[in-house]
C-alpha cells in the first residue's frame, strides 16, 4: 500500500491564482481531512469527509473548497490564493473500524504552499 | 471549544534520560487522545491511541497515559536516544464528530549524544 499520497510537494502560487491540491489513499479508509500547519500553532483542521460524497467544515474553511466523488480521492481547492494561506497542508485518512468511531489517522508527506 | 496545550515547547536531554511530554485539554468530553511524531520537512507518524476509556497504552519505548477527569496525557519515553528527536504533537479527538482532531502546537524534542 502507498497510504496516503499528497501532489504536489512544493508550490508557489501569485495572489489571485487557484489551484487544487491533490490527495489519495488506498487503504479503503472512510474518513479524510485536510489540515494547514503553520508554526506554533499546531494542525489546524480546514474540512473534512466521513465518505464519497460528504463533506463538512472545519475550524477555517474560508478560500477552501472540496469535494469526495470517490472513497480514495479528496481534492482541496484553493479559489483565489491569498498570503494568508501560505503553509504546509496536510492530508490524512482514517477507518471507523467495527467499534465504530475513528481510528489511528495516517498522514500524508504534506505540500508547502508559498503565496506571493 | 476544546483547547490543547503542550508545555513546553522544546526539550533538550542528554541520551539515555527518560523523556516525559505533557499535553493538557480543556474539555474532558473526548473519544480519544493520539500522540504523534513529526521529523524535519516530514508528514505525521502516529505513535499511540489510547481511547477514552482507557488509561494507558504501551509500545516499546513508549508509554501514554490518560486522565481524563484532570483533562491530561502524558508521552513517556523511556532510555531517550538521538534518534528520537522530533517534534511531538497530542491529539484530541472530538465526540461530536469522530475523526476530528484538535491538535496542540507541540514539544520539540532534542536528544544529545
Amino acid at each position: 500500500n502507498a497510504g496516503v499520497t499528497q501532489t504536489p510537494k512544493f508550490q508557489v502560487l501569485k495572489t489571485g491564482q487557484s489551484m487544487t491540491l491533490q490527495c489519495a489513499q488506498d487503504m479503503n479508509h472512510e474518513y479524510m481531512s485536510w489540515y494547514r500547519q503553520d508554526p506554533g500553532m499546531g494542525l489546524r483542521l480546514i474540512h473534512y469527509s466521513v465518505g464519497a460524497g460528504i463533506t463538512d467544515q472545519g475550524e477555517v474553511p474560508n478560500g477552501y473548497n472540496v469535494s469526495r466523488s470517490t472513497t480514495e480521492d479528496f481534492p482541496l481547492r484553493l479559489l483565489s490564493a491569498a498570503p494568508s494561506q501560505t503553509s504546509v497542508y496536510f492530508c490524512a485518512s482514517s477507518y471507523s473500524g467495527t467499534s465504530g468511531g475513528a481510528k489511528t489517522q495516517y498522514f500524508g508527506p504534506g505540500t508547502r504552499l508559498l503565496v506571493l | 471549544k476544546q483547547e490543547v496545550t503542550q508545555i513546553p515547547a522544546a526539550l533538550s536531554v542528554p541520551e539515555g534520560e527518560n523523556l516525559v511530554l505533557n499535553c493538557s485539554f480543556t474539555d474532558s468530553a473526548i473519544y480519544n487522545l493520539q500522540w504523534f511524531r513529526q521529523d524535519p520537512g516530514k508528514g505525521l507518524t502516529s505513535l499511540l491511541l489510547i481511547q477514552s476509556s482507557q488509561r494507558e497504552q504501551t509500545s516499546g519505548r513508549l508509554n501514554a497515559s490518560l486522565d481524563k477527569s484532570s483533562g491530561r496525557s502524558t508521552l513517556y519515553i523511556a532510555a531517550s536516544q538521538p534518534g528520537d528527536s522530533a517534534t511531538y504533537l497530542c491529539a484530541v479527538g472530538e465526540t461530536d464528530s469522530w475523526g476530528k482532531l484538535q491538535f496542540g502546537a507541540g514539544t520539540q524534542v532534542v536528544v544529545t549524544p
